[in-house]
């Protein structure tokens, strides 16, 4: 069955601690890893798509990895304004529907 | 300025009413979804639309219809059927093709039952 588990389910940084958070996916065939930011109470906000083991992005203090069986959202030197809950999501060739995971809530704390 | 729109923003329906969410984009985008999201949870899938006048179930339809008369607009309709309807909505859209077809949010009508 198609499932993404992201991990942890929270996280609490101090200000300019650096971390990651997980996204793990079983698709069949995938065809493309998307990473979203959301504030409290608005509509997700694009970061990055991934479509290939090993592809990497970047933005800001945001660094998205792929592999075949995960991906990672690092976080360098955090500030207090990237506090916000981290989606994950992945879309196979085998279906035309995006899969979520429950996200990651982050608070960074100054 | 490209984008989704939504409205009404927060909406408040007694028991028993229906009542439609609307969902407009001026992207050009092909397809369009429809999701729900609980306190804690994740999203989940409504509908889906990836071409004018056709449109698909997702895990949750029960209760819930759509349409597809226009390729910039998807309303949803929540109807009495639906039990729970309490939640945050959420439309989206994207392109259709290997390469580019990330998904795009509009800011989100929040539906409360009174």
């Amino acid at each position: 069955e198609d499932q993404v588990t992201q991990s942890p389910e929270a996280l609490r940084l101090q200000e300019g601690e650096s971390s990651s958070l997980n996204c793990s996916y079983t698709v069949s065939g995938l065809r493309g890893l998307f990473w979203y930011r959301q504030d409290p109470g608005k509509g997700p906000e694009f970061l990055f798509t991934l479509y290939s083991a090993g592809e990497e992005k970047e933005k800001e203090r945001l660094k998205a990895t792929l592999t075949k069986k995960e991906s990672f959202l690092h976080i360098t030197a955090p500030k207090p304004e990237d506090s916000a809950t981290y989606l994950c999501a992945v879309k196979g060739y085998n279906f035309n529907k995006f899969y979520f995971g429950s996200g990651t809530k982050l608070n960074v704390k100054p | 300025d490209g984008g989704i729109t939504q409205s009404p923003k927060y909406l408040f329906r007694k028991e028993g009413q229906n009542v439609t969410l609307s969902c407009e984009q001026n992207l050009n985008h092909d397809a369009m979804y429809w999701y729900r999201q609980d306190p804690g949870q994740g999203l989940r899938l409504i509908y889906y639309s990836q071409i004018v006048n056709d449109f698909q179930k997702g895990d949750i339809a029960e209760g819930y219809s759509v349409s597809r008369e226009k390729k910039e607009s998807f309303p949803l309709t929540v109807t009495s059927a639906q039990k729970n309807p309490t939640a945050f909505y959420l439309c989206a859209s994207s392109t259709w093709g290997v390469g580019t077809d990330t998904q795009y949010f509009g800011p989100g009508t929040r539906l409360t039952v009174l």
